[in-house]
């Protein structure tokens, strides 16, 4: 199996809600990522785990909260958001040590 | 301040031609450069990976150069097709070994048929 799996594909949320995102290899991966895209940007980083320890966090404000339960799956909790957080969300996961990154097909999140 | 540019917003090509992109880099010392294709809607998908000490790689129709002197890579489409139309991304790693990729912004490739 080489596929990262997101899901939802498609979420659309207010401002006062509590949503998650989630995200699945079983390629053995240790490092796991979230990015961030907006339209004609490439995708920024915001959190790195690492044999499922959060080692980067790209200053990314507190209503994005990430969870990484094991070593296939991760999250992103999300609380509280402004309309400008609207944007892809891309997970992605690599071999610790390894340089290729292996991206899922994202979840699109609007934010009204 | 570290930057990455790959030179052309948008590449428009006859199909059968060669599609040729740029990516140039400033205040890097990367040990490596990636290039991804990314379809609309869609995730990056990883096309190839060249290192520091090698000057090119090929995959079937997809050719990397890497020109640590220049501070340049050219990345090559040869007998480009439709399908080959997508977002062309180059990435390098920022500080080594500890997995932070940055992107460029992309070049768009439409190929006509």
């Amino acid at each position: 199996d080489t596929e990262v799996t997101q899901t939802p594909k498609h979420l659309v949320m207010g401002m006062t809600n509590k949503k998650s995102l989630k995200c699945e290899q079983h390629m053995g991966h240790r490092a796991m990522y979230w990015y961030k895209q907006k339209a004609k940007k490439p995708p920024e980083l915001m959190f790195v785990y690492s044999y499922e320890k959060l080692s980067i966090n790209e200053s990314v404000p507190s209503r994005f909260s990430p969870e990484c339960p094991n070593s296939s799956l991760l999250n992103l909790h999300l609380h509280a958001l402004q309309p400008e957080d609207s944007a892809l969300y891309l997970c992605a996961s690599s071999q610790a040590g390894e340089d290729t990154q292996y991206f899922g097909p994202g979840t699109r999140l609007t934010v009204l | 301040s570290q930057k990455i540019e790959q030179n052309s917003e948008a590449l428009n090509i006859q199909e059968g031609k060669t599609a040729t992109l740029t990516c140039n880099y400033t205040n890097y010392s990367p040990a490596y450069l990636q290039w991804y294709r990314q379809d609309p809607g869609r995730g990056p998908v990883f096309l190839l990976l060249i290192r520091e000490n090698e000057k090119e790689k090929r995959k079937e129709r997809l050719k990397v150069t890497f020109d640590t002197t220049l501070k340049q890579s050219l990345f090559h489409i040869t007998a480009s097709q439709p399908a080959d139309s997508a977002t062309y991304l180059c990435a390098l790693d920022r500080i080594s070994n500890d997995y932070k990729l940055s992107f460029g912004a992309g070049t768009t490739v439409t190929v006509r048929a």
